[in-house]
């Protein structure tokens, strides 16, 4: 299967802090995009969608860029509720395709 | 309340014994998915199903069967086969809608005695 790479970290940021993640895929015909965050311990939810034009939610922007094959994440005005892994998955003709996570923890 | 349910929270396999994690579903969801996390790692494909009594290996099935009688339901058995089956098991849905995203069950943690 095609493949989603993305960097470990571990991230650690102050409170307020603005933090971004990158994430790239392999396959070009990839058609959706998404983003989950995993508590410790816990199921992947998710957090947002990754439209063509990019969108933002509250203090999450999220981008894509077809032609380098990237994806990311914004998060501004980091809180200390931010703290996890943020997991970059790609449509690849179903079933989703998983990077392993990116691991953010906001200090105080 | 809609949702995807996984059970037991916890389970304990003996060496030589199979076992068997529930998954349910009331989401009217076409595919089931099973993964398996290991502690660091990110999620690896076992077995999906698209429509019921039909379903396909994913990246990792050795050791692991299932079916798909229902809709809802789609449980995972992890046979004595298994030789190294300590993780943590999670279960999604998804409409089966291409583009669709997937929903997860809270997960099982399966330990060996």
């Amino acid at each position: 299967r095609k493949e989603v790479e993305q960097d470990p970290g571990p991230f650690n940021v102050p409170e307020g802090a603005t933090v971004a993640f990158n994430c790239t895929y392999s396959n070009s015909a990839s058609q959706s995009f998404f983003w989950y965050r995993q508590d410790c311990r816990k199921e992947p939810k998710l957090l947002m969608s990754v439209y063509s034009s990019g969108n933002e939610d509250g203090r999450f922007t999220a981008q894509l860029n077809r032609a380098s094959q990237y994806i990311s994440l914004l998060i501004r005005d980091s809180k200390l509720s931010d703290s996890a892994t943020y997991l970059c998955v790609v449509n690849d003709n179903t079933p989703l395709v998983f990077g392993k996570g990116t691991r953010l923890s906001v200090i105080a | 309340d809609g949702g995807i349910t996984q059970s037991p929270k916890y389970l304990f396999r003996k060496e030589g014994q199979n076992v068997t994690l529930s998954c349910e579903q009331n989401l009217n969801h076409d595919a089931m998915y099973w993964y398996r996390q290991d502690p660091g790692q990110g999620l690896r494909l076992i077995y999906y199903s698209q429509i019921v009594n039909d379903f396909q290996k994913g990246d990792i099935a050795e050791g692991y069967s299932v079916s798909r009688e229902k809709k809802e339901s789609f449980p995972l058995t992890v046979t004595s086969a298994q030789k190294n089956p300590t993780a943590f098991y999670l279960c999604a849905s998804s409409p089966w809608t291409e583009g669709e995203t997937q929903y997860f069950g809270p997960g099982t943690r399966l330990l060996v005695l």
